[in-house]
């Protein structure tokens, strides 16, 4: 069975940092582009970053470019996203996913860790 | 960025009817469409890929239709565990999604 699980959500003050981890199980993760997106409370879907199968190849929405890093290690099947500089409107429950193929539709979901940015 | 619009917002849908909801992109994203359900306090789950290809372990009431920049979810003879909240996704370029149509019970 596939599982995401992620951890490291939490209050924290606008221009603080948080560091997001990602645990994968029951599929070939280095095999995988894998990604974060973000909801707002109440709101809809947000692509935050993607992180191709080998490490190399980041991307990142505008709204978090150059605060925002992900990262992988396929030895321990764990995907990071450090945030940096965050803001009030990165307030969101964050979800990391695995991309379907060759494709940015979401083969697999995790359960969301909530990150609230406030003073 | 391409932008995707759903319609209607809302959908009040008696158990055992048909649901038709309506995504439009801004632009022909072909058929890189993917439909997701979410319930509650959980994490959206892929039902639709390819604008008409289910999903493993997506019920064969849930169809998908379009191409270009029109698109279609039909949820045949609602079940009680249909009524959530279904967005739209475009991936022919980085992911941009809909606003959700939420499937309420009438």
């Amino acid at each position: 069975e596939v599982q995401l699980l992620e951890s490291g959500g939490d209050l924290v003050q606008p221009g603080g940092s948080l560091s997001l981890s990602c645990a994968a199980s029951g599929f070939t993760f280095a095999n995988f582009v894998m990604s974060w997106f973000r909801q707002a409370p109440g709101k809809g879907l947000e692509w935050v970053s993607a992180l191709s199968g080998d490490g190399l190849t980041p991307t990142y929405a505008d709204s978090v470019k150059s605060r925002f890093t992900i990262s992988r290690d396929n030895s321990r099947n764990t995907l990071y996203l450090q945030m940096d500089s965050l803001r009030g409107e990165d307030t969101a429950t964050y979800y990391c996913a695995a991309l379907l193929g060759a494709t940015t539709a979401v083969a697999f979901w995790g359960q969301g860790t909530l990150v609230t940015v406030s003073s | 960025e391409i932008v995707m619009t759903q319609s209607p917002a809302t959908l009040s849908v008696s158990p055992g009817e048909i649901a038709t909801l309506s995504c439009r992109a801004s632009q022909s994203v072909s058929v890189s469409l993917a439909w997701y359900q979410q319930e509650p306090g959980q994490a959206p789950r892929l039902l639709i890929y390819g604008a008409s290809t289910r999903a493993t372990g997506t019920p064969a009431r849930f169809s998908g239709s379009g191409s270009g920049t029109e698109f279609t979810l039909s949820i045949s003879s609602l079940q009680s565990e249909d009524f959530a909240v279904y967005y739209c996704q475009q991936y022919k370029t980085w992911p941009t999604f809909g606003q959700g149509t939420k499937v309420e019970i009438k």
